[in-house]
């Protein structure tokens, strides 16, 4: 089965660039998917297909998806931004998978 | 405005049977795909199911392949999950989730949740 591995904390000072990876054998073959999800809420997608985001996402949320390692980068993060984020693929053997999560941590 | 409404959670003995129902309003429910995602107390999100939009395609992850069943009834604007021998490791939070694509074939990423309906198995 395919996994996804993520790390489980990022800690970032408010302004600067938070960037959480996500990887996976080969998971630049296939789309990655993103999804925010604050203490008793349920999970929003931030980023879908790598890099695109739905609307009333701000534009300081980015993605990308290279070799082993997709990246969700968060720029001039806030205070709002601390939540767990999952990454998210389809895999053909695996059907849904998630990454096991990444709590950041807005110092 | 979506909304995605998850019952029937509960306390439910090892072995024993339950059915979720998800209650979509806010769009047009026969033309998306639905899912059904889990996060036990504490722990990260885990894919269960997922059923086409014409109910053509359920898939299932391997730990409830033969005890769960997705279905849904288009007329009712409603999903279901028929959940049979239960186990403690089934103990989650269970989200019914919205395909972002019309009529995609269930490979397609969320882009609307429910609150979620709590199961609790336990003696």
């Amino acid at each position: 089965s395919y996994v996804l591995t993520q790390p489980p904390s990022v800690s970032v000072a408010p302004g600067e660039t938070a960037s959480i990876t996500c990887g996976g054998n080969n998971i630049a073959r296939t789309s990655v998917h993103w999804y925010r999800q604050k203490p008793g809420q349920a999970p929003v997608l931030v980023i879908y297909y790598d890099s695109d985001r739905p609307s009333g996402i701000p534009e300081r949320f980015s993605g990308s998806n290279f070799g082993s390692t997709a990246t969700l980068t968060i720029s001039r993060v806030e205070g709002g931004d601390e939540a767990d984020y999952y990454c998210q693929v389809w895999d053909s053997s695996s059907d849904w998978v998630f990454g096991g999560g990444t709590k950041l941590t807005v110092l | 405005e979506v909304q995605l409404v998850e019952s029937g959670g509960g306390l439910v003995q090892p072995g024993r049977s339950l059915r979720l129902s998800c209650a979509a309003s806010g769009f047009t429910f026969d033309d998306y795909a639905m899912h059904w995602v889990r996060q036990p107390p504490g722990k990260g999100l885990e894919w269960v199911s997922g059923i086409s939009w014409n109910s053509g395609k359920m898939t299932y992850a391997d730990s409830v392949k033969g005890r769960f069943t997705i279905s849904r009834d288009n007329a009712k604007n409603s999903l279901y999950l028929q959940m049979n021998s239960l186990r403690s490791e089934d103990t989650a939070l269970y989200y019914c989730a919205k395909d972002v694509t019309v009529r995609g074939v269930n490979t397609e990423p969320f882009d609307y949740w429910g609150q979620g309906a709590l199961v609790t198995v336990s003696s």
